[in-house]
Formats: structure tokens, sequence, C-alpha cells
């Protein structure tokens, strides 16, 4: 079974900063999908960044960019220039391509930006 | 383009009554799933379904929930004879068939039940 870690339960940080937010998974599949999906107060799941495990390169999207360690079994993601609109719950989140693509979500990181 | 949605956003039973969700996934989508999240957890996977087909449902209690999608109209979650526990989020999500399938999933704005 497939496991995912994140530590660190809660973080602030001032508006325009860049932040890291760790995350670990444990798994003996060799090819899945990793995803960090944010829930603002609005409760909503919005997918922020994915990444597939076969690729090398690190996912980017605009201001997201995520530190992808495969053998380390790490997925963090990086927040450059922090906007208050950016406070939310963000939750890493595991998929084993194939099967039956259910997510494996971890406990979540609550993170404050602050102005 | 409409989203995911579900319905009721809140929805109020007491201990021993019966709640049903209801979820309409995006167009075109063909597979559908059921998270629940508890107050200060992650999701939690429930069941995953296609139209009159339950694919896995290794996440489902064994007593008192169900799950359908039938061939015409939203999937719905069934919980019967509800207990305070069962207060929580419930998400719905879905996903394009096979080969349009990019591994992503689209959330509803999840469904809150509360039991008395």
């Amino acid at each position: 079974a497939q496991t995912v870690t994140q530590s660190q339960p809660e973080m602030s940080v001032q508006e325009a900063e860049t932040v890291t937010l760790s995350c670990t998974y444990d798994t003996s599949e060799n090819n899945y999908y990793l995803f960090w999906y944010k829930q603002p107060p609005s409760r909503q799941m919005i997918l922020v960044i994915r990444q597939e495990a076969y690729k090398q390169q690190n996912a980017t999207e605009n201001r997201f960019s995520v530190n992808f360690q495969k053998a380390a079994k790490s997925f963090s993601l990086k927040i450059s220039d922090s906007q208050l609109g950016d406070t939310a719950m963000y939750f890493c989140a595991f998929m084993k391509q194939g099967g039956s693509e259910k997510l494996v979500f971890g406990k979540g990181m609550k993170l404050t930006v602050n102005p | 383009n409409a989203g995911v949605m579900q319905n009721p956003r809140h929805l109020v039973r007491r201990r021993g009554q019966e709640a049903r969700l209801r979820c309409s996934p995006m167009k075109g989508h063909s597979h559908v799933y059921w998270y629940r999240q508890l107050p200060e957890e992650g999701l939690k996977f429930m069941v995953y379904l296609q139209k009159e087909n339950i694919i896995d449902e290794s996440g489902m209690p064994k007593e008192r929930f169900s799950a359908e999608f039938p061939k015409e109209g939203p999937s719905i979650l069934r919980i019967q004879q509800v207990v305070r526990g069962d207060s929580a989020a419930y998400f719905c999500a879905s996903s394009p068939p096979g080969f349009l399938n990019t591994g992503e999933l689209f959330f509803g704005e999840g469904s809150r039940l509360t039991v008395l």
C-alpha cells in the first residue's frame, strides 16, 4: 500500500517570499503520478501541479514548481513570490498509473501568507 | 463548461436518518470517484465507479454505505442510519475515459454532512 507523509502541519510566510512545502511517499510502484492540490477556505480541491514519475524534469506551473527526487521518494512544492491568495491547505497526493486511479492523500499542510 | 456538480452543499441529518449525496461528473467524463474528508484530515478514497459498474469499493465502510452511478442521472452516495462519526465533507471527482486520461481528477465543491 502507498502512503504519503506531510510532516509540516503548518507554515506561514510573508507576501512575496518563497516557501517550500515538503512531501515524502512510500511505494513499490515504478509508474505513478504525484500531485499537489490546494484547498482554500471554500474547500474546493484545486490541482496546483502534477508530475509523472517517468519524467526526470521537474514540473513547473508559473510560480509553482516541484523538486521531484524519485530515489528519495520526495516531492516538494516551491511557491515563489507568495500571494495572499495562496493561503490554503495544501495536500500532496499519489496515484498509481493504471489500476483504479485512486488518489492517496497526505494529511495536508496549512499555509498562511501574511501581508 | 460546467465542472463537477455536487448537491446538496450542506446536509444536516439526525442520527438514524438516511443521507443521499449526488454528483454529476463533468461533461464527457465517465469515471466517478467519491472521497471523504474528516476534520483536520486529508481526503480518503471511498469508491470508484463507471456507468452502472462499481470498479473499486475498497475504501467504503462495509455497512450502511452504498454508491451507484446509473446509466442516466447523477452518481449517488447513500449513507443509511447515519451516526455522528459520518459527519464529514464528501467530495466527488471525475475523469475522462481511458485514452484521454492524464491522471488528473476534477473535484466538485463537496457536500458537508452534519449528523446531530
